[in-house]
């Protein structure tokens, strides 16, 4: 059973517009919510991360989550082509787990 | 801005040997863990470590693997006995607290290629 599932894309959105990534998870448990950004051949760096209900907001980018549809997205205002990248959802669960659950990924690219 | 650091970034190894994966953590971090990458799948965690012993582990970390923190700074990887299914990239991560908001930051991997 999958725990993270994120639609492997690609995401082609235009220079300017928003994207937006979706992420859903099955674990009721989990707890808290990671965006990361990966170029190809990089590792995983960190955007943002959520735990409350509702939006979050920094800079270009607005987390969103909904515990009780299980659902989780990012938005990337004003999309630029250095966004261009693979934006991983990644899951914690509650109860003193460490470890990250990551989905697949979504591949975004952002034409000029 | 401090970072988390792997060596080496490449290692080629044959089938069968041992390959030892090296990480430098951020240095006022307290937990420490290891994931892997396999091409174009998703990252996978192996073993969280903290106060210098695992405290989490996936079913892939078996007995082929080890994690040892050797002296104050470093964090190494073990493989045993490398097999083919192996190659992949490892990624090292550092977290200041295991709290469910603590944020955990990846170094930049070692590629690992099994021959």
């Amino acid at each position: 059973q999958k725990e993270v599932e994120q639609n492997s894309g690609p995401l082609s959105v235009p220079e300017g517009a928003i994207a937006s990534l979706n992420c859903t998870y099955s674990d009721r448990g989990s707890q808290s919510f990671f965006w990361y950004r990966q170029y190809s051949g990089k590792s995983p760096e960190l955007i943002m991360f959520i735990y409350s209900n509702g939006d979050k907001e920094d800079g270009r980018f607005t987390a969103q989550l909904n515990k009780a549809s299980q659902y989780v997205s990012l938005l990337i205002r004003d999309s630029q082509p250095s966004d261009s990248a693979t934006y991983l959802c990644a899951v914690k669960m509650k109860g003193g787990f460490q470890k990250l659950v990551f989905g697949t990924g979504t591949r975004l690219l952002v034409s000029p | 801005e401090p970072e988390v650091t792997q060596t080496p970034s490449h290692q080629v190894t044959q089938m069968g040997q041992e390959v030892i994966l090296r990480c430098v953590p951020i240095s006022n971090h307290l937990y420490f863990y290891w994931y892997r990458q396999i091409l174009g799948q998703k990252v996978e965690f192996l073993v969280s470590f903290y106060n210098n012993e695992i405290s989490e582990k996936s079913e892939i970390f078996d007995d082929q693997f080890s994690v040892e923190r050797p002296d104050g700074s470093n964090f190494t990887l073990k493989i045993r006995s490398t097999k083919l299914e192996d190659s992949a990239m490892y990624f090292c991560a550092s977290s200041e607290d295991s709290y469910d908001t603590d944020t955990q930051y990846f170094g930049p991997g070692t590629r690992l290629t099994v021959l």
